[in-house]
Parts: C-alpha cells; structure tokens; sequence
C-alpha cells in the first residue's frame, strides 16, 4: 500500500518561501510509471494544481504559479518537494501530494494535506 | 486547457433520494482510438483528501457502493447518487485526464441532506 505523507513549516511569512516534502513509502518513485504531484487547495475552495514531476526529473508547472514554484525529486531519499517563493496570504491553503500513473490523469493516492498560513 | 464546469454549485437532497450532479468539459475528453471518455469523479468529504469513485466516466473504483454511477460521453457528464446516505454528504469534483497537462478538476459540488 502506498503511502505519502507531507511535511514542511505550518505558518511561513510574506515574502518568504514555502518548502514542502513529500514522502513515499510502500513504492519507489524511481521505478518509473508515475507523476509526483502538487495540488492546493484553498480553505473552502476547489482544487488547484501547482505542478508534477517524473522520476526523471521532468516537470510541469502550473503557468499561473510557474514563475515562483520548484518541484524537485530525491530518489535516494524517495521524497519529492515544492517550493513557492514570494509568497503571500493567497497561498494559504492546505498542500496535498498525490501521485497519478503516467498512463492516465487519474489519481490514486493523496496526501492527507498540510496546512500552511502565510502569516506576520 | 480544458475548463471543466460543474452544475449545480450545491444540492440538498433528503435521505434515500437521488442526487444527480452534472459536468461539461470545454472540448471532448473521448479519445476515439480506444473509445474511453477521459473523466473521473472524486468524493471528498471534511478533513480528507479526494477520493477517486468513478474513472473513464462510468467504470467504479474498486470499494465504492453501486448506487454511485457514472454516466455520459464526450462533454457532458453525470454522477448519479441513488438512495441517499448520510455518508455521502461531501464534496464532488470531476475531472478530466484527456489533453496535455494539466489535467483539470471541475470546481466543485457540495451535496448536502436536505
């Protein structure tokens, strides 16, 4: 059974950049086969994605947020992250990882979602 | 990219009726080689993640009862909730996995018992 888990700061400040990880267990993101996903979700809004990136390295960004984001992959570690720069209050929301096969769009494991207040 | 519209926004409907939510796509997610409609609809309920409980539009994941179905083709699409339980009170996205990325996620319908 696949597992993610996300971790990173729950509070970040203005300006500051936001750096979460992600990390898989049960499944190695270096057998290929699968994105490594980023959606946000907005406190009482829909979903959004930020971005995905392959085992390889390969990446898509959200062209809204593609400026200011970074996903990265560590096979050695089985982790994948995101970081958002600049940030402001309207990045407060709460950060799901997620994977969907390189097959289809359809996701099949989630995160179960961090948190994070973009605060003073 | 493809703009996924749901309909309606909210719905309340009583115990052991039927929901009925709608979704349109900005341009066909049928893919004519293999004739698969490439949309999935999500169930996310307060605190959880989504869910995933139909994929290529009317097939059922694995777990998820039956009086949830899937039904539709090309742009238009409908989850059907028959015999309503408490425990479907949540939110339902659809989404398409059709063009290049991203794979875009409708905005949401919140169901809730009237």
């Amino acid at each position: 059974q696949v597992q993610l888990q996300e971790s990173g700061p729950g509070l970040v400040k203005p300006s500051q950049t936001l750096s979460l990880t992600c990390t898989v267990s049960g499944g190695s993101i270096n057998s290929g086969g699968y994105y490594w996903s980023w959606i946000r979700q907005h406190p009482g809004k829909g979903l959004e994605w930020i971005g995905y990136i392959y085992y390889s390295g390969t990446t898509y960004y959200n062209p809204s947020l593609k400026s200011r984001v970074t996903i990265s992959v560590d096979t050695s570690k089985n982790q994948f992250s995101v970081n958002l720069t600049s940030v402001t209050a309207a990045d407060t929301a709460v950060y799901y990882c997620a994977r969907f096969p390189d097959s289809s769009g359809l996701i099949d494991y989630w995160g179960q979602g961090t948190l994070v207040t973009v605060s003073s | 990219d493809i703009v996924m519209t749901q309909s309606p926004d909210s719905l309340a409907v009583s115990l052991g009726e039927r929901a009925t939510i709608n979704c349109k796509s900005s341009q066909s997610v049928l893919y004519s080689s293999n004739n698969k409609n490439y949309l999935a609809w999500y169930q996310q309920k307060p605190g959880q993640p989504p869910k995933v409980l139909i994929y290529w539009a009317s097939t059922r994941e694995s777990g998820v009862p039956d009086r949830f179905s899937g039904s539709g083709s090309g742009t238009d699409f409908t989850l059907t909730i028959s015999n309503l339980q408490a425990e479907d009170v949540a939110i339902y996205y659809c989404q398409q996995y059709y063009s290049t990325l991203p794979y875009t996620f409708g905005q949401g319908t919140k169901l809730e018992i009237k």
